[in-house]
């Protein structure tokens, strides 16, 4: 019951440069949500972004979002290594006759090399 | 400050044993939910909890319980561990559920090996 999956799976690139990660998802959506996972750690909120929004900004992150296309990006830019790390677009998804929940894709593992 | 706080941070259980996931949380949320994440799979749902008093099967229920014990606490029990079940377990809270699910706050994780 995959909902939201990004693109690419993996993506290095040298410190300073921009990054950009893609999700899409399957059915309408309320809301979408980017997180971040450090290895070893728990997930973190970086960004949500609503249905009738077309881009979302905090710090060096920018989010789109375009329902048309059931598609989301987010970019990092002026990467830093210490913005290595697995992110993940979370959408909402009914399923199973539950109200439904958030459900979230396998991750784009970003590896920002000094 | 502490957020959302799972305990054991590890384990280590033969096939057969049962144990319990703990969790809590501080932020007066209504919802929690258990999630696995398992290496390619990304995070899959196992149980939630809309709200005090009510749980409901996620999408990989099956081997595992919850019990919403009060508005803080959210346990998840494996009765009869299978090796399958070598996972990362999260828990994490929102302020409510359903198709309105804003942020979730996440737990460090539990480390749970079955040999």
């Amino acid at each position: 019951s995959q909902q939201g999956e990004e693109d690419p799976q993996a993506l290095s690139i040298q410190e300073g440069e921009n990054a950009t990660m893609n999700c899409s998802y399957k059915t309408s959506i309320n809301n979408l949500q980017w997180y971040r996972q450090n290895s070893g750690r728990g997930l973190v909120h970086l960004i949500l972004i609503r249905s009738n929004e077309r881009e979302k900004h905090s710090g060096r992150l920018r989010v789109t979002l375009d329902t048309s296309k059931k598609s989301s990006s987010l970019l990092i830019t002026a990467s830093r290594a210490a913005d290595t790390a697995s992110y993940f677009c979370a959408t909402f998804m009914n399923y199973g006759g539950s109200q439904g929940n958030l459900i979230f894709g396998k991750g784009t593992k970003l590896s920002v090399k000094p | 400050n502490a957020g959302v706080t799972q305990t054991p941070k590890f384990q280590v259980l033969k096939t057969g044993q049962s144990m319990t996931l703990q969790c809590a949380q501080d932020m007066n949320h209504n919802s929690m939910y258990w999630y696995r994440q398992d290496p390619g799979m990304g995070l899959r749902l196992i149980y939630y909890s809309a709200s005090e008093g009510t749980t409901d099967k996620g999408e990989v229920p099956n081997g595992y319980n919850v019990s919403r014990l009060n508005k803080r606490e959210f346990s998840l029990r494996l009765e009869s561990a299978a090796p399958s079940q070598t996972s990362v377990y999260f828990c994490a809270s929102s302020v409510e559920g359903g198709s309105n699910t804003g942020e979730l706050f996440f737990g460090e994780g539990s480390r749970l090996t079955v040999l």
